[in-house]
């Protein structure tokens, strides 16, 4: 069993639905992040968090550590947030990451 | 700041054949990183640094070598490319917590 897992693992929405994209974690986390990967591109960090919410123009991540959960919210999704999302978790030493999978967001116009 | 670059960007091997690819970074970040991505596989651990002249073993090190000779650069190399190595390449720098991944690079294995 991975680490960190993330759900669903590819999504399709309509522009200007709410998303929410999740991650859970096994183990204990020092923090958390979600990057951003555009087809062929490169990986891009939107959020680090150890706790509570974070909020960046449509993008708000939250954090449950009781649960070991988060999410990543897209309000008014555009066809721009097409992209994969990914969740990594610090787990130890070394500032090392163990990432998710990724999910396959695909936002239709 | 250019922040974290690679080259090249594309490369395509024989079986056998040898490369390095270069990671710099101009942030003054201790720790650095090699991943590579494969498609439903997510980002794994090659090999990392915790300091120039520094390196250690991450989740998947057989086949490939590594060198921080200088504090700015990480050199991920393959001595004998084999197929099961064509993947997406990236680096990755960090001070702390917040990780800074370079463009990656395409490698093609035939």
């Amino acid at each position: 069993k991975n680490e960190v897992e993330q759900s669903p693992q590819n999504l399709t929405a309509q522009e200007g639905e709410f998303i929410t994209i999740n991650c859970s974690y096994s183990v204990g986390i020092s923090a958390l992040h979600w990057l951003q990967q555009h087809p062929g591109g490169g990986i891009v960090s939107l959020f680090m968090l150890s706790s509570g919410k974070k909020k960046h123009g449509r993008l708000i991540a939250t954090i449950n550590i009781q649960e070991k959960h988060s999410s990543l919210h897209i309000t008014a999704s555009h066809p721009r947030d097409s992209a994969v999302y990914i969740c990594a978790a610090h787990t130890g030493a070394n500032s090392k990451l163990t990432f998710g999978k990724g999910i396959t967001l695909s936002v239709r116009p | 700041n250019a922040g974290v670059t690679q080259t090249p960007k594309f490369r395509v091997l024989k079986t056998g054949q040898s490369m390095t690819l270069l990671c710099a970074q101009d942030m003054n970040h201790e720790y650095m990183y090699w991943y590579r991505q494969d498609p439903g596989m997510g980002l794994r651990l090659i090999h990392y640094s915790v300091g120039e002249g520094t390196t250690a073993k991450g989740e998947v090190p057989d086949g490939y070598n590594v060198s921080r000779l200088k504090k700015q650069n990480f050199l991920l190399g393959l001595e004998s490319a084999a197929p099961s190595q064509t993947s997406v390449y990236f680096c990755a720098s960090s001070s702390a917590y917040e990780q800074y991944f370079g463009p990656g690079t395409r490698l093609t294995v035939t």
